[in-house]
């Protein structure tokens, strides 16, 4: 049963588009995070929730949006999809609010914006 | 703001042998964890261990071991006994862990390859 799991996987779209990504975890965690994954491998937190509440928002474009309909769920909706939103994204979730810095990773989701 | 450094892009070593990855650190913090995570091929990143920056003590976790040096801000992760497995990504993190919101701070990565 996997802990963290992302859907889809993989996806292509053109530019111009809206996508979601979703994101469940099933370890009980209170806190859910999403990163980003440029193309060098760099690794960039992009939101995080606790409770369902957002306490990260770093400078992120207001094209995408984080929901969190519950403690278990962190879905990002990207609008109006650009060329440089190509990356990998990753959900992760921690307990309490992360600061033992233990993470736990979905597989990411490979977006491909032609 | 916190910085991670890691000097080394690319790494290689032979099967069975030791390798030692560096990590740097800049912090105005003293209380923090670091971390040693892998990202293998399939792209799943898997935490592979973890320090406390008050104990004196370098953590170990099998094969894994850590060389902390506080003063220095230095985090060198050692892979004894490699394996094909080894064959990875691997990212040195930091977390400060005092009050306030909490955000994990990756360096650039080093990729190892394990050669047979």
């Amino acid at each position: 049963d996997t802990a963290v799991s992302q859907t889809p996987k993989y996806l292509v779209t053109q530019m111009g588009n809206d996508k979601s990504i979703k994101c469940e975890q099933n370890l009980g965690h209170d806190t859910m995070y999403w990163y980003k994954q440029d193309s060098k491998k760099f690794l960039k937190i992009m939101f995080s929730y606790n409770n369902k509440e957002l306490i990260i928002n770093e400078t992120v474009p207001n094209r995408f949006s984080p929901k969190s309909p519950d403690k278990a769920h962190l879905n990002l909706h990207i609008n109006s999809l650009e060329l440089g939103d190509s990356a990998v994204y990753f959900c992760a979730s921690s307990q309490g609010q992360g600061n033992t810095g233990e993470l736990f990773f979905g597989e990411g989701s490979r977006l491909t914006v032609l | 703001a916190q910085t991670v450094t890691q000097s080394q892009p690319e790494m290689s070593v032979q099967e069975a042998e030791t390798v030692t990855l560096s990590c740097t650190y800049d912090t105005s913090e003293n209380n923090y964890y670091l971390f040693w995570y892998k990202q293998p091929p399939s792209r799943q990143m898997i935490l592979v261990i973890r320090q406390e920056a008050y104990k004196q003590q370098n953590a170990t976790e099998n094969r894994f071991s850590v060389n902390f040096q506080k003063a220095a801000k230095s985090f060198s992760l050692k892979i004894s006994d490699s394996q094909l497995g080894d064959t990875a990504m691997y990212f040195c993190a930091f977390i400060y862990s005092g009050a306030g919101s909490y955000q994990l701070t990756f360096g650039k990565g080093t990729k190892l390859s394990v050669i047979p």
